[in-house]
């Protein structure tokens, strides 16, 4: 069974330090994989999805991502963190329907002016 | 964009009541889901529909049913309401067939039974 896990539960970052979020995955095949990112009081949003090709993904806001199966990792990253960032951060595994997939249980990041 | 849109932001109801959550999309997906968010816990699917009609238990279904009558609309329902079913719910949607594709999220609904 595919799972998920994001071992920070809880970051603080100062406001231009740069940053990363873990994930590691577990699942049989080449996954798919997501960073979302929620808002407070909010639905969630996607930052960047992999799937195939290029390792390190693009996504919105700045955000980018590195899959490394030999670590079975996919890290969010942010080179200057902006007071605007402080959410919660998912990563989730996809299985064949998408939109049906494994979810971390969260990073909340808080960012300090 | 794609919109998915949640009848309700902030709901509050009385234990043993019948709650309805309505979700309603707007892109003509196929799927659609019903996740229930609680705080250590990530997201949960409770149900899921992949066609009018049709549905599949998700990880958590128990005390909960849906209908899906129309193709936009996914409803959840709580039969009898119970105070541990007090939680964010989070409807989603998304187009079939394609795995790479992302799920678009309403913005939730916060139910408080009491």
């Amino acid at each position: 069974a595919q799972s998920v896990t994001q071992p920070d539960i809880h970051i603080t970052v100062s406001e231009g330090a740069s940053l990363e979020l873990r994930c590691n995955y577990s699942y049989g095949a080449t996954p798919y994989l997501f960073w979302y990112v929620q808002s407070p009081g909010q639905g969630l949003q996607l930052l960047l999805k992999y799937f195939s090709g290029d390792t390190l993904v693009q996504g919105i806001k700045g955000f980018e991502a590195e899959f490394k199966r030999s670590q079975s990792s996919f890290n969010l990253r942010k080179p200057s963190v902006h007071w605007s960032d402080a959410a919660e951060y998912f990563c989730a595994v996809g299985s064949n329907n998408a939109g049906k997939s494994t979810f971390g249980d969260g990073t909340t990041l808080t960012v300090k002016p | 964009d794609v919109k998915v849109t949640q009848s309700s932001r902030y709901l509050v109801k009385r234990t043993g009541e019948k709650v309805f959550l309505e979700c309603v999309q707007d892109m003509d997906h196929e799927n659609m889901f019903w996740y229930r968010q609680d705080p250590g816990l990530g997201l949960r699917l409770i149900y899921f529909s992949y066609d009018v009609k049709m549905k599949e238990k998700g990880d958590i279904p128990e005390g909960y049913s849906v209908s899906r009558e129309k193709k936009e609309r996914f409803s959840l329902i709580l039969e009898s309401a119970s105070t541990n079913q007090t939680s964010m719910y989070l409807c989603a949607s998304s187009l079939a067939g394609a795995r790479d594709t992302e799920a678009f999220f309403g913005q939730g609904t916060r139910l408080t039974v009491v």
